[in-house]
């Protein structure tokens, strides 16, 4: 069974750092390209981040340019999402989603999210 | 600025079939935006539906269908359960770079 957890979230203050994880099993993780997407408080969805396998390639939206970091250890089957400068517009649920191929290109399982709250 | 459009909201009766769109502020919604389609219901992550246009998972039901109609994408669904209200996003792909935008969502409600 696929699986994707998301720890590592919490009330943070703004300005500080914060740094996600995304547990997976149930499939071989470095054949899969991983997203990262957030949902603020009663609003939509917003990509975030996407990482290709083998983590030599990466994008970020505008909003998280220069401040987000996304990377993924093969070996432990985690992706990763460091976020630094936070401020109150970064406060959402953050979700990581696998990709059904080796570049990011369509979604295909979720996980169900870890709460970042930022607040002084 | 990219935006993707979605109806905000839209009501069904139980048993009927309705359509869902997704437009593009860069012009007509083609296959090579690649668009996928989400369900969110009230408390829960987001589950994927549709990929590249109308292509299904494996666990989606088959009364959800994908298309492009009038230069948007669309997802219509037929034989609509009340287990169907929820929110649904698409997702457009606009080249290098893996750039991707959501749409605002549509809030679902059968009644």
């Amino acid at each position: 069974e696929v699986q994707l957890v998301e720890s590592g979230g919490g009330l943070v203050q703004p300005g500080g750092s914060l740094r996600l994880s995304c547990a997976v099993s149930g499939f071989t993780f470095s054949n899969y390209a991983m997203h990262w997407v957030r949902q603020a408080p009663g609003k939509g969805l917003e990509y975030v981040s996407a990482i290709n396998a083998n983590g030599s390639s990466t994008h970020y939206a505008d909003s998280v340019e220069g401040r987000f970091t996304i990377s993924r250890d093969n070996s432990k089957n985690t992706l990763y999402l460091q976020m630094g400068s936070l401020t109150a517009e970064d406060m959402a649920v953050y979700y990581c989603a696998r990709d059904r191929g080796t570049v990011p290109a369509d979604f295909e399982y979720w996980g169900q999210g870890t709460l970042v709250s930022v607040s002084s | 600025q990219t935006v993707v459009t979605q109806e905000p909201s839209v009501t069904v009766s139980p048993g009927g079939t309705v359509t869902l769109t997704c437009a593009s502020s860069t012009g007509a919604v083609t296959s090579g935006h690649y668009p996928n389609w989400f369900q969110q219901r009230p408390g829960q992550a987001p589950r994927a539906l549709i990929y590249r246009t109308d292509k299904k998972h494996f666990w989606t039901p088959a009364r959800f269908s994908g298309s492009l109609v009038g230069g948007k994408a669309a997802l219509t669904l037929s034989g609509v359960l009340p287990e169907d209200e929820a929110d649904y996003y698409c997702l457009l792909y606009y080249g290098g770079d893996y750039l991707r935008v959501f749409g605002g969502g549509t809030k679902l409600t059968v009644l």
